[in-house]
């Protein structure tokens, strides 16, 4: 089974600051990952797929084998950043982690 | 393009009765996911339907049931309500179940057991 850990529940960063929410996966076999995200207020929906290596909103995420991670970087935060973040695998049967809670600090 | 809808925004039951939800799939998705996200935690995987069959189940006890229907929208039952099923209930759809597709998710139902 597909299992994901975001070690970091709650990621305090200066406005401007660069940006980088954990996850680790365990799997044996390619992953496929995501990353959503829940703006306060606003339902849960997906920021990023890992296989189409898009950037939206200017976060980036690499897939790294080697180290088995999907982290989400961004290079300068913004206060509209501040939200959940859930790294999860693809499939849909899975259960989210905690998450990260990243709050942007003006 | 319609989005996943859900119904209804909120309810409130006590304890012992039983409970319905609806969730309506985004247009062309055959898949529907059921979720419990409790205050403060992720959403848990409750079971997931593909062309009105079960096909997958999490954790959760057999007064949890669902369906899904021939247009597949889906509905989410439970039974017995106990006060810990007081949660916001979410349901996403997918392309196709099993493979490696991202999930559309709803507003949620909040549901309240006194």
């Amino acid at each position: 089974a597909q299992r994901v850990t975001q070690p970091e529940k709650l990621l305090s960063v200066f406005k401007g600051a660069p940006v980088e929410l954990k996850c680790n996966y365990s799997y044996s076999g390619s992953p496929e990952l995501f990353w959503y995200v829940q703006y306060s207020r606003q339902r849960l929906q997906l920021l990023l797929r890992h296989i189409s290596r898009e950037s939206i909103k200017g976060f980036t995420a690499d897939l790294n084998k080697g180290e088995t991670s999907f982290h989400l970087k961004k290079p300068f935060a913004q206060e509209e950043d501040s939200a959940m973040y859930y790294c999860a695998p693809g499939g849909g049967k899975v259960t989210f982690g905690t998450g990260t809670k990243l709050q942007v600090i003006p | 393009e319609t989005g996943v809808t859900q119904s209804p925004t909120h309810l409130i039951k006590t304890r012992g009765q039983q409970v319905t939800l609806r969730c309506s799939s985004q247009s062309g998705h055959n898949t529907v996911s059921w979720y419990q996200q409790a205050l403060g935690q992720g959403p848990q995987f409750i079971f997931q339907y593909y062309r009105e069959e079960e096909n997958g189940r999490g954790n959760f006890p057999p007064r949890f049931s669902g369906l899904q229907f021939p247009n597949y929208s889906s509905e989410l039952n439970v039974n017995a309500l106990e006060l810990d099923d007081s949660a916001l209930y979410l349901c996403a759809s997918s392309p196709l179940a099993g493979g490696s597709h991202e999930q559309y998710f709803g507003p949620g139902t909040r549901l309240t057991v006194t």
